[in-house]
């Protein structure tokens, strides 16, 4: 399958602790997005990427969290000091251009 | 600010007659439009799309309307089968250059009763 991947899948972490998440885009997708979903909340955007470059970011991302994407390839997303109110489905999605986002299957992160 | 609404947080449909969802916008520079399918578990599954030129998309059972003076999108589905109970969201961006950010509303959760 070459959708899109996300790792971990789950993730549960004590509040203060740092994590991050992993996302493989479709290969040959040079635009990959990053969104947080809260329950009984749609998808709320955060930044997004075309190739290396970071060409956007919401202020939903505050100075806690990093995105990154080195090669143009994966991507990470990196949050410190976690909050119980960083508990959500961080989803990962990717485009060629302009065309529609495909979504992968999220991270959903526990904050205790 | 909910510049995408789904009003209608649940729908139940019987098998086999149409399903609507609805969903109004309010910033009026959004001028492409999306529906996601999602199953628990899984990320949101692209679905169908709309470019404010139209004011009709169809794609099988699936076609969605445009309405704009009204700010209004619906997605109809006919006929409606099991494999439709999901949650479905409706997307708007706008289609400058450099902003591809997706508005989400926040979903209408579809049963169908067989």
């Amino acid at each position: 399958d070459t959708g899109v991947s996300q790792n971990p899948r789950h993730k549960i972490t004590k509040r203060g602790q740092n994590v991050t998440f992993r996302c493989d885009p479709i290969s040959e997708h040079n635009r990959l997005y990053w969104y947080r979903q809260t329950l009984g909340q749609g998808p709320e955007f955060l930044t997004y990427f075309q190739n290396e470059a970071q060409l956007e970011k919401s202020r939903l991302l505050s100075d806690r969290f990093s995105a990154e994407r080195p090669k143009g390839s994966f991507s990470t997303l990196e949050i410190q000091r976690t909050e119980q109110g960083d508990s959500a489905m961080y989803l990962c999605a990717s485009s060629l251009g302009v065309d529609e986002q495909y979504f992968g299957p999220g991270t959903r992160l526990t904050v205790t | 600010d909910q510049q995408v609404k789904q009003n209608s947080p649940s729908l139940s449909v019987q098998e086999g007659r149409i399903s609507i969802l609805n969903c109004d916008y309010t910033n009026s520079m959004f001028d492409y439009f999306l529906w996601y399918k999602k199953y628990p578990a899984e990320g949101p599954t692209f679905l169908i799309s709309i470019s404010s030129i139209k004011d009709k998309n169809e794609d099988g059972r699936f076609t969605v309307f445009l309405n704009k003076s009204a700010k209004h999108l619906s997605l109809h589905i006919v006929p409606s089968q099991p494999g439709d109970s999901a949650v479905y969201f409706c997307a708007a961006k706008t289609s400058n250059f450099g902003n591809e950010k997706l508005t989400f509303g926040t979903g209408t959760r579809l049963t169908i009763i067989p």
